[in-house]
């Protein structure tokens, strides 16, 4: 069965700090791969997707993901952190279904 | 362009009542999702539908009914509302399979 695993619950950085965050999945072929953020009491919104071909997909608000199929990971980085990007973020996998599988989401915080 | 909208925005429910709860999506997408979100569970599917008139169980389904009669339109229902229920429910809606845009979210509270 496909499952997705984001093993920090909670990351707390510094504004103008790098960050990175975590998703590993498990699915025997190559998944399509997302990243959501969600702002307190707002929907999610995509970030960016991994479907094929290049491995490093970047996203809106400046965020990139690199799709590493020997580790079975999808990690999102972003160079620089903001405080505006404190937030929930919600790694995504689907394969030859209908239906995405959450993980259970990293809460961001970012101190000034 | 609303995008993905859901009505209402909060309610409160008494154990045993009923209620419907709207979704509606004017990008002439095919499918609609209905989830709930519970702390330290990320996103469980509650149903989904492929098209108009079709509708499917997720991963959490008891307890709800849903119904797709218009393309635009889930609806997810309660028949008998329980305090487990208390949650807050988002809707989603896409046109490839797997991209979906999410609605603003309604949290029900059952006491």
């Amino acid at each position: 069965a496909q499952s997705v695993t984001q093993p920090d619950i909670h990351i707390t950085v510094s504004e103008g700090a790098s960050l990175e965050l975590r998703c590993n999945y498990s699915y025997g072929a190559t998944p399509y791969l997302f990243w959501y953020v969600q702002s307190p009491g707002q929907g999610l919104q995509l970030l960016l997707k991994y479907f094929s071909g290049d491995t490093l997909v970047q996203g809106i608000k400046g965020f990139e993901a690199e799709f590493k199929r020997s580790q079975s990971s999808f990690n999102l980085r972003k160079p620089s952190v903001h405080w505006s990007d404190a937030a929930e973020y919600f790694c995504a996998v689907a394969a030859n279904t209908d239906k995405l599988i959450f993980g259970t989401g990293t809460r961001l915080q970012v101190f000034p | 362009n609303a995008g993905v909208t859901q009505t209402p925005k909060f309610r409160v429910l008494k154990t045993g009542q009923s209620m419907t709860l709207l979704c509606a999506q004017d990008m002439n997408h095919e499918y609609m999702y209905w989830y709930r979100q519970d702390p330290g569970m990320g996103l469980r599917l509650i149903h989904y539908s492929v098209g108009e008139g079709t509708t499917a169980k997720g991963e959490v389904p008891d307890g709800y009914n849903v119904s797709r009669l218009k393309k635009q339109n889930f609806l997810l229902g309660l028949e008998s509302a329980a305090p487990s229920q208390t949650s807050v429910y988002f809707c989603a809606s896409s046109y490839k399979k797997y991209e979906q845009y999410f609605g603003p979210g309604t949290r029900l509270t059952v006491t």
